[in-house]
């Protein structure tokens, strides 16, 4: 059982290029999100999806896009990379019991580290 | 709106003795707790939750953690730590009552166990 699987785990960029980062799960989940995560800041919710077709903006959506056309696969759009865009990036998806809301558990991948210069 | 605080951002305890990491929260409604643990280079883990069902909760490896409300607090304990403890841990409240998405996490409090 893959659980949610990540790519790249690595990636270096130069200010102004683009990229994406993948994101898919295997356990048929409803809701994947992705966060990034900077020293002292906990995580920060960048965009979330409660199903195939539906997206929505979290904390800091700003110089991200993404989107999602099946239940599996979420990724992450960076349009033109910054240096404030240098952080380590997780998605995490989970069961969505009822529409836009969720307590349940999240389940992570392992992480994408970007650095940007 | 929501927020959660984590009071220590380093402990370290020896092998063998309590572990304590606190963490204070505010809501507006009946929140959803919980804390994650993240390995260095993994991804988070979740250790426990409290869903308005009983204030003590148990967890894996030990770990339990109390709702106290009157306080805002959901403290994270251990009666005696390991090696394998030393991790990062993370206080997460969530709203239920917002009608959107609304997972809101500490700043992470990380956890040191000498030998």
């Amino acid at each position: 059982n893959a659980g949610v699987t990540q790519t790249p785990k690595f990636q270096v960029l130069k200010t102004g290029q683009s990229m994406t980062l993948q994101c898919a799960q295997d356990m048929n989940h409803e809701y994947m999100s992705w966060y990034r995560q900077d020293p002292g800041m906990g995580l920060r919710l960048i965009h979330y999806s409660v199903g195939a077709g539906i997206t929505d903006q979290g904390e800091v959506p700003n110089g991200y896009n993404v989107s999602r056309s099946t239940t599996e696969d979420f990724p992450l759009r960076l349009l033109s990379a910054a240096p404030s865009q240098t952080s380590v990036y997780f998605c995490a998806s989970s069961y969505s019991g009822s529409g836009y809301s969720n307590t349940g558990e999240l389940f992570f991948g392992e992480g994408s580290r970007l650095t940007v210069l | 709106a929501q927020s959660v605080t984590q009071l220590d951002s380093h402990v370290s305890v020896s092998e063998g003795t309590p572990v304590l990491l606190r963490c204070n929260y505010s809501s507006s409604y009946s929140p959803s707790l919980f804390w994650y643990v993240q390995h260095p280079n993994k991804g988070l883990q979740l250790l426990l939750k409290y869903t308005s069902a009983a204030t003590l909760v148990k967890g894996i490896n030990g770990f339990e953690a109390e709702f106290k409300k009157s306080e805002t607090s959901f403290h994270l304990t251990k009666p005696s730590a390991h090696m394998s403890d030393a991790a990062e841990y993370f206080c997460v409240v969530s709203d239920e009552d917002t009608g959107r998405r609304a997972l809101t996490f500490g700043s992470g409090t990380r956890l040191q166990v000498q030998p």
